[in-house]
């Protein structure tokens, strides 16, 4: 089944804990995104990346960290997280807008609700 | 910059009921316009889709209509179900490698 799996979905932790989510695509895509969701404010981009070691910021970069060493992997991570990174995280993924099937269309994995104390 | 504002949340609605979500854009050019639906507990998945002036995108009896003129995307059904109860979400793009969505509005259709 075609899928994009993060982990964990549920992360209670403290101030200044480092922190990893995890997430891992099986469709061979190209393009892999975060964002974080927040009530009134919709999605926003947080990083993402064009294809193996090629990453960028998005709109909310600040305090965030990604890698995308294998095709299929993309991790987020939280140095140093803080309570105002308290929220619901979303990977997602696509193939590369450069091939002629990508219908822009990203596919999204379930979520993972991180709460910072 | 780009944006997207949707109207505002949320909707109750009963079964059987005419369900429409304003959505208009801010862009310079014409993006590509989406909705995603976001059903409880779960990510986001693509609703209907349209990537020029006049197209209408359709699916499970959703519909919207790319007006280039009023700079909107309006997402109507005509009938309802209370497995239409879900988070909706407008979003435009240019090049496909971004996303900018609108804040979302909850729908509750209730039997």
């Amino acid at each position: 089944e075609a899928q994009v799996t993060q982990n964990p979905r549920y992360l209670i932790t403290v101030t200044g804990k480092k922190l990893t989510v995890t997430c891992s695509q099986n469709m061979n895509h190209e393009y892999m995104s975060w964002y974080r969701q927040d009530p009134g404010l919709g999605l926003r981009q947080i990083y993402y990346s064009m294809n193996v070691e090629v990453t960028d910021k998005g709109d909310v970069p600040e305090g965030y960290k990604v890698s995308r060493k294998e095709k299929r992997n993309f991790p987020l991570i939280l140095e140093s997280p803080s309570p105002n990174q308290t929220s619901l995280y979303f990977c997602a993924s696509s193939l590369s807008p450069a091939r002629t099937s990508n219908t822009g269309e990203l596919f999204f994995g379930e979520g993972s609700r991180l709460t910072v104390l | 910059g780009n944006s997207v504002t949707q109207m505002e949340g949320p909707v109750t609605l009963s079964e059987e009921a005419f369900l429409t979500i304003n959505c208009t854009y801010t862009a310079t050019g014409y993006p590509s316009l989406f909705w995603y639906v976001q059903y409880p507990g779960e990510g986001l998945q693509l609703l209907l889709k349209a990537t020029k002036a006049d197209d209408k995108g359709s699916n499970k009896g959703f519909e919207a209509t790319y007006r280039k003129e009023t700079t909107s995307f309006h997402l109507e059904k005509g009938s309802v179900q209370v497995s239409d109860s879900a988070v909706y979400f407008c979003a435009l793009s240019f090049n496909d490698y971004k996303l900018s969505f609108g804040a979302g509005t909850t729908v509750t259709v209730r039997a």
